[in-house]
């Protein structure tokens, strides 16, 4: 069954960086377009990038481009997000989300189940 | 930027009641419309595709309608396992954008 594993998420200061991780398996990594996306506390979802299953393409929200990077080693089925100059508002769980491109459209098909960033002083 | 509104953003319903949450996107979208589910401390799930496709094993009760800039999420008769969050979702264009939310509770 499809997997996706969050890790590297913690307690930094602002200004700080971190980079997040996450473990695909279960499916075919290589074949994917994969995602990232972020939950504020108690606040709704949040999209952040993407990236093309061979690398070439990649998209930013603006709440991120320039700080934050997307990434992805398809021979380690692994998806990273770099994140720099980190900010009391990035503060969220964030979720590795594959994303499913096909005749029926795109969709956020497989969840991660997340993992949580705290930016504070 | 498309802006996706949901309403209500919270509603009360029993068991067995018929529920329909709306979505409106700020311009046309098509069918280009996604509607996930969330329940506290869990990571969202995709219910509906495209608008109306029902994804694999989601149960049937579940059905989306719509296309342009008007959609619906309708659950036939809620079950205790439905109270959760629902949320909209366009892909029609990046960024990539959600609806607030709507939070359905138990009366």
């Amino acid at each position: 069954q499809v997997q996706l594993v969050e890790s590297g998420g913690g307690l930094v200061k602002p200004g700080e960086s971190l980079r997040l991780s996450c473990a695909a398996s279960g499916f075919t990594f290589s074949d994917y377009y994969m995602s990232w996306i972020r939950q504020a506390p108690g606040e709704g979802l949040e999209w952040l990038s993407y990236m093309s299953a061979t690398s070439s393409y990649t998209d930013y929200a603006d709440s991120v481009k320039g700080r934050f990077t997307i990434s992805r080693d398809n021979a380690k089925n692994s998806l990273y997000l770099q994140m720099n100059s980190l900010r009391a508002e990035d503060t969220a769980v964030y979720y590795c989300v594959r994303v499913f491109n096909g005749a029926r459209g795109e969709s956020f098909d497989y969840w991660g189940q997340g993992i949580l960033v705290t930016v504070s002083s | 930027d498309i802006q996706m509104t949901q309403s209500p953003s919270s509603l009360s319903a029993s068991v067995g009641d018929r529920v329909i949450i709306t979505c409106r996107a700020s311009q046309s979208i098509s069918r280009h419309l996604n509607w996930y589910q969330q329940k506290p401390g869990k990571a969202p799930k995709l219910l509906i595709y495209a608008a109306s496709g029902l994804q694999s094993g989601v149960p049937s009760r579940f059905s989306g309608s719509g296309s342009g800039t008007d959609f619906t999420l309708t659950i036939s008769s809620l079950q205790p396992e439905d109270f959760a969050t629902y949320y909209c979702q366009q892909s029609y264009i990046t960024p990539r954008t959600f609806g607030q939310g709507t939070k359905v509770e138990i009366k």
